[in-house]
C-alpha cells in the first residue's frame, strides 16, 4: 500500500533563507506531483516529476526526484513572504495519494 | 477561462438529507476526481472517474456515490449525510489519469 509522508508539516522560516521540504514515499509511483494551496482557496499545480533525477525550477522554487530513493525534495531559495502557503506532495500507484501537507511560513 | 466549477460553495444541512455537490469542468478532460481534506489529514480521494460511464472508488469512499454521465460533469452524492462527512471538498480533473490535475475552488459542507 503507497504512503506518503512529508517532512517537516510545520515550517517558520525568515526572508532570505533557503530551506527544503522532504517527501518520502513507500513503494514504486511512475510520477510525483507538487502541489500548493494558499489559505482558504484551491490546490493549484506547480510540478510534476516523472523520472529518476528530474528537476523542475520555477522561480524560487525547485523539485526533484530520487525514485531510488523514494524520494523527492521541494527546494526554496531565498524566501519571500509571498511564498508562505501549504505545499503538498502527491505519489500514485492506482490511485494518488497526498502527503499531510507542509504549511510554510515565511517571517519579513 | 478554464476550469472546474463547484457548487453549492458552502452547505449546512441535517444528517440523514440527501445530498449532491456538482463539479462541472470545461477542459475536456477525461479524469475526474473527488477529494476530502480534513486538518491534520491532507486530502483524501474519495472517487474517480477514468472517463464517461467509467468510476473507481479511492482511499475513502464508504458514505459516497458518484456518476459520471456526460465528459464534463462529476457530481458527488451523499445518500444520507453523517456528521463524520463534515469537510471541505475539492472536485478535479486532468487530461490523462497521469497528469497534473486542476482544481475546483472547493465545497465546504457541515452535518448536523
Amino acid at each position: 500500500e503507497l504512503k506518503v509522508e512529508q517532512n517537516p508539516l510545520f515550517l517558520s522560516m525568515q526572508e532570505g533563507k533557503n530551506y527544503t521540504i522532504y517527501c518520502n514515499y513507500s513503494t514504486t509511483s511512475d510520477r510525483l506531483y507538487w502541489y500548493r494551496q494558499d489559505p482558504g482557496k484551491s490546490l493549484e499545480s506547480l510540478f510534476v516529476l516523472l523520472s529518476n533525477g528530474a528537476v523542475k525550477q520555477e522561480g524560487r522554487l525547485m523539485a526533484s526526484l530520487d525514485t531510488k530513493a523514494r524520494l523527492s525534495t521541494l527546494h526554496i531559495t531565498a524566501a519571500v513572504h509571498d511564498l508562505s502557503a501549504t505545499y503538498f506532495c502527491a505519489a500514485r500507484d492506482d490511485k494518488i495519494i497526498f502527503g499531510k501537507g507542509t504549511r510554510l511560513h515565511i517571517l519579513p | 477561462e478554464a476550469q472546474v466549477t463547484q457548487n453549492p460553495r458552502y452547505l449546512i444541512t441535517v444528517t440523514g438529507k440527501k445530498l449532491t455537490v456538482t463539479c462541472s469542468q470545461n477542459m475536456n478532460h477525461e479524469y475526474m476526481s473527488w477529494y476530502r481534506q480534513d486538518p491534520g489529514l491532507g486530502l483524501r480521494q474519495i472517487y474517480y472517474s477514468m472517463n464517461v460511464e467509467v468510476t473507481d472508488k479511492g482511499d475513502v469512499p464508504e458514505g459516497y456515490k458518484v456518476s459520471r454521465k456526460e465528459k464534463r460533469n462529476f457530481p458527488l452524492i451523499l445518500e444520507s449525510p453523517s456528521p463524520n462527512q463534515t469537510s471541505l471538498y475539492f472536485c478535479a480533473s486532468s487530461y490523462g489519469w497521469q497528469e497534473t490535475q486542476y482544481f475546483g475552488p472547493g465545497t465546504r459542507l457541515l452535518v448536523l
